[in-house]
């Protein structure tokens, strides 16, 4: 079994929808990261926590938020879905704290709102 | 601020070329530098990564890439392509006390056979 996963895989929704993308890992890592991929741009940071009671904002939070429901699980809203959040969504996670480790992603979301 | 450099956006080689994918970095001490790897339809897997030490660092599926201070760079190799290669590749670097990293716009590879 795949050690990060995220669900759904593939979703379309419609402009101000409210929409939750998941995420769960095995691999019982502390730090967790939500990033979005567009294609020119490359990865940006949405949102990482490194506990269960530590969120922190990344570069893009605006439109976002997140929840941390345990260790393992990590989930990331979209209040009201607008056309340029249209985008492929990864989980990631990572191991050691205070200073930057591989990180492992999950497979993605991709994520289409007309 | 940090900041990554992936000049070269779609680089496209014959199966069995040497490649070089070009990754520039700004940060004024020591970096943490990683290559990553994102195959069609999948999620990005580590190739190497450069903390400190030796500066060549070897990675998996044959990939190396060398750490050159003076330059700013942290150029990602392989010897002779596999058309398995085809993927795009994203160079991130991070910075000692923090637990994030900043990644390139990435750079796709497509090979010919």
């Amino acid at each position: 079994d795949a050690d990060v996963t995220q669900t759904p895989r593939n979703r379309i929704t419609k402009t101000g929808k409210r929409i939750m993308l998941e995420c769960s890992q095995t691999k019982g890592h502390d730090r967790m990261y939500w990033y979005r991929q567009d294609p020119g741009l490359g990865l940006r940071l949405i949102y990482y926590s490194f506990d269960v009671k530590d969120i922190n904002k990344g570069e893009i939070s605006d439109g976002y938020s997140v929840s941390r429901q345990a260790q393992a699980k990590f989930s990331l809203s979209l209040e009201s879905a607008i056309p340029n959040q249209t985008a492929l969504y990864f989980c990631a996670t990572s191991d050691i704290a205070g200073s930057p480790d591989t990180q492992y992603f999950g497979p993605g979301t991709r994520l289409t709102v007309l | 601020a940090q900041s990554v450099t992936q000049p070269d956006i779609h680089i496209t080689v014959s199966e069995g070329a040497s490649l070089e994918l070009r990754c520039n970095y700004s940060y004024g001490a020591t970096p943490y530098l990683f290559w990553y790897v994102q195959s069609p339809g999948q999620g990005l897997q580590l190739l190497l990564k450069y903390f400190s030490g030796d500066t060549l660092v070897q990675g998996i599926k044959g990939f190396e890439a060398e750490f050159k201070r003076s330059q700013s760079s942290f150029n990602l190799r392989k010897p002779s392509v596999h058309w398995s290669d085809a993927a795009e590749y994203f160079c991130a670097v991070g910075a000692l006390g923090t637990d994030k990293l900043i990644f390139g716009t990435g750079t796709r590879l497509q090979v010919f056979p």
